[in-house]
């Protein structure tokens, strides 16, 4: 199926760095999700981006809805041991409206 | 208000069983989202449905069906098990069909021997 390349694969980085991360396609997107999924659970929306340029934050993370509506990254500031766990993107397409994952990015910290 | 919750959570199955899975979303959410989860191939979409009608379909085999009843609970049934079915299968509701806003389930985790 179509995915998203979202990069890194995985981060291991020292407890308050900030993080950053984007998917990126060469497909168009109305819609830009970003989901952090902790072992055992299914994701959790953190951050939802519905036009292009928009950016927004929710407490210590921030999302941009790429210019060219084919990318959008993630960054975490100031992290913490909390914030391990996998961070998905996820876009929905202009054309045929489904909703398309990245393929995560393995976030580890070290306090 | 009770997020989407998913039953069983754990299931082992032997190659050619079949399994049905069951997903309550949350309380007046029409539209539900099933997902397969493996390690390799990540979050791959499996079909949509809304108002019991299916909307839209991944592009998984016919071994692979769903159904969604009057108060939107959703059921996904895997026919003719095989070792590649071995994945967490996510649920997730929304308010609407292709609603951008989708809540997940904590998934079933299927293993088939």
């Amino acid at each position: 199926g179509q995915q998203l390349n979202q990069s890194p694969q995985s981060m291991f980085i020292q407890e308050g760095e900030d993080v950053s991360m984007n998917c990126t396609s060469s497909s168009i997107f109305n819609t830009w999700l970003w989901y952090k999924q902790d072992p055992g659970e299914g994701p959790v929306l953190l951050i939802a981006l519905y036009k292009a340029g928009e950016l927004t934050s929710n407490g210590r993370l921030t999302a941009q809805f790429g210019i060219t509506r084919k990318d959008s990254f993630l960054n975490i500031s100031a992290s913490i041991p909390s914030d391990v766990g996998i961070y998905f993107c996820a876009g929905r397409l202009e054309y045929g409206n489904k909703l398309v994952f990245g393929a995560g990015t393995i976030l580890r910290v070290k306090s | 208000k009770a997020g989407v919750t998913q039953t069983p959570r754990y299931l082992i199955k032997t190659r050619g069983q079949q399994v049905t899975l069951s997903c309550s979303p949350i309380s007046g959410h029409r539209s539900v989202s099933w997902y397969q989860q493996t390690p390799g191939q990540g979050l791959q979409f499996l079909f949509e449905y809304f108002s019991e009608t299916q909307r839209n379909k991944g592009n998984f085999p016919g071994r692979f069906s769903g159904r969604q009843f009057s108060n939107s609970r959703s059921e996904m049934n895997v026919s003719t098990l095989e070792l590649g079915d071995s994945a967490l299968y996510l649920c997730a509701s929304s308010l609407a069909s292709s609603e951008e806003t989708q809540y997940f389930g904590p998934g079933t985790r299927l293993l088939v021997l």
